[in-house]
Parts: C-alpha cells; structure tokens; sequence
C-alpha cells in the first residue's frame, strides 16, 4: 500500500526558513504526481498553497514555494511569520484518480 | 465568492445510513470537478472521493469503496455524499472540496464541514 510521508513536526523561528517535505514509502515524488499543499490551522477549513508542484494561488503570500527535491515535494517557507504556525498537508495524484495525503506536519514558529 | 455549505452531518448508530449535501455558490458548478475530503477528531486529512465536472467519472478511497455514494445534481448546483453501513471510524468531518481546473487535481475551495459521528 502506498503511504505519503511528512515530516510529523518541525519547528521555525520568527523570520527564518524551513522547508516541509512529501515523499512515498516507495518510489519517488515527481511532477506528474501533481503534489500541492494545504494550511490548516485549529478549527479551520484547509487552505490551498500551492498547486502543480509550484504554482502559486492569488492571494498566497509569495514566501510559500513548492518544489521537487531529490525524491520529495517540498514547501518552503522564506521569512516564516508566527501566523504560519499550522499545520501542513500535501496531497499527491496517484494512478487511476486516487489522491492521497500525507500525515501532516505541524509547525511551530518559536 | 465561492461558497461551499454542507449540512446533514449528524449522530447514526453503527450500520446505519446518512446523507451530506454540499451546496456550491459563486462559480459555474458544471464546470469543475468535486470530492469529499474527511477528517477524524484529532487526525489528519483523508480524501474520500471525487466526481467529475459531468458525474460521468467517480473515484472512491479504498477505506469507503462499496459503502459511499458521491453523486451531483447540476442542475442545483448540489453536491451529495450517501454513507452507508457506517462504522465508528467514519466518526470525521467531512469536507466538501472544489477542485482547481481540471489539470490541477488540486482542492482549491474548502466548505467549513459537516460533522457526522457514528456511535451507539
């Protein structure tokens, strides 16, 4: 069966950089797995941040960017705020429709 | 603006049936793709189904395949989950996502959920 991986935790402080991985328990992430991301923060409705790998939403800050490194989606975030405190979900288009997402990664901002 | 509202969730005994509705507003509904996405207390996201633009393709988790039921009606800009032989770990909130263009298979819009919770 396949498992998406995230990062279960991570932690930034004020103003730093922190990039939030997406991988496969096997094989690797690619472009064609379409990977996007998602905030959540409590008691919200998710939030789309990125699309397509590295498309960008209007109205996300340009301090969020996706990408592909090595094996793994990755989203980093540049200049990390305390408000980016939430957590973070990736999802990734597999064979046949199905979408799948990974565990999420909490972040901390301190 | 976009707007997604569902409403059905509530308490069902084990086994037993319900019914969430997701009613879309501010966008042509015909043209997109819709999914259900669910999330137990606690934990995190799951997706649980789509639908395309037409009803002509649907996809199922595993975890629901053969017990749920997605469906739209175009006509009322309405999107439908029917959730059969529940099982408390179908206790979540669901929700109703529209998908980005179709390309994308992206969840560009999110309601603010409808809570079902199978108990006895």
């Amino acid at each position: 069966q396949t498992v998406v991986t995230q990062e279960p935790s991570f932690s930034v402080s004020p103003g730093g950089t922190v990039t939030l991985t997406c991988g496969l328990n096997s094989g690797s992430v690619s472009t064609n797995h379409l990977p996007s991301w998602y905030q959540q923060t409590p008691g919200q409705a998710p939030r789309m941040l990125i699309y397509l790998t590295n498309g960008r939403p209007s109205g996300v800050p340009d301090r969020f960017s996706g990408s592909i490194l090595g094996d793994r989606a990755a989203l980093t975030i540049t200049g990390a705020q305390a408000d980016d405190e939430s957590d973070y979900y990736c999802v990734l288009y597999m064979d046949y429709g199905i979408k799948a997402f990974g565990g999420g990664t909490k972040l901390t901002v301190l | 603006d976009v707007k997604l509202l569902e409403s059905g969730g509530g308490l069902v005994q084990p086994g037993g049936s319900l019914r969430l509705s997701c009613a879309a507003s501010g966008f042509t509904f015909n043209n997109f793709d819709m999914s259900w996405v669910r999330q137990a207390p606690g934990k995190g996201l799951e997706w649980v189904s789509t639908v395309s633009f037409n009803g002509d393709s649907i996809v199922y988790a595993d975890s629901v395949k053969g017990r749920f039921t997605i469906s739209r009606d175009n006509s009322k800009n309405t999107l439908y989950l029917q959730m059969n032989s529940l099982r408390a770990d179908d206790t979540a909130l669901y929700y109703c996502a529209k998908d980005s263009a179709a390309a994308t298979r992206a969840f560009e819009y999110w309601g603010q959920g409808a809570l079902v919770t199978v108990s006895s």
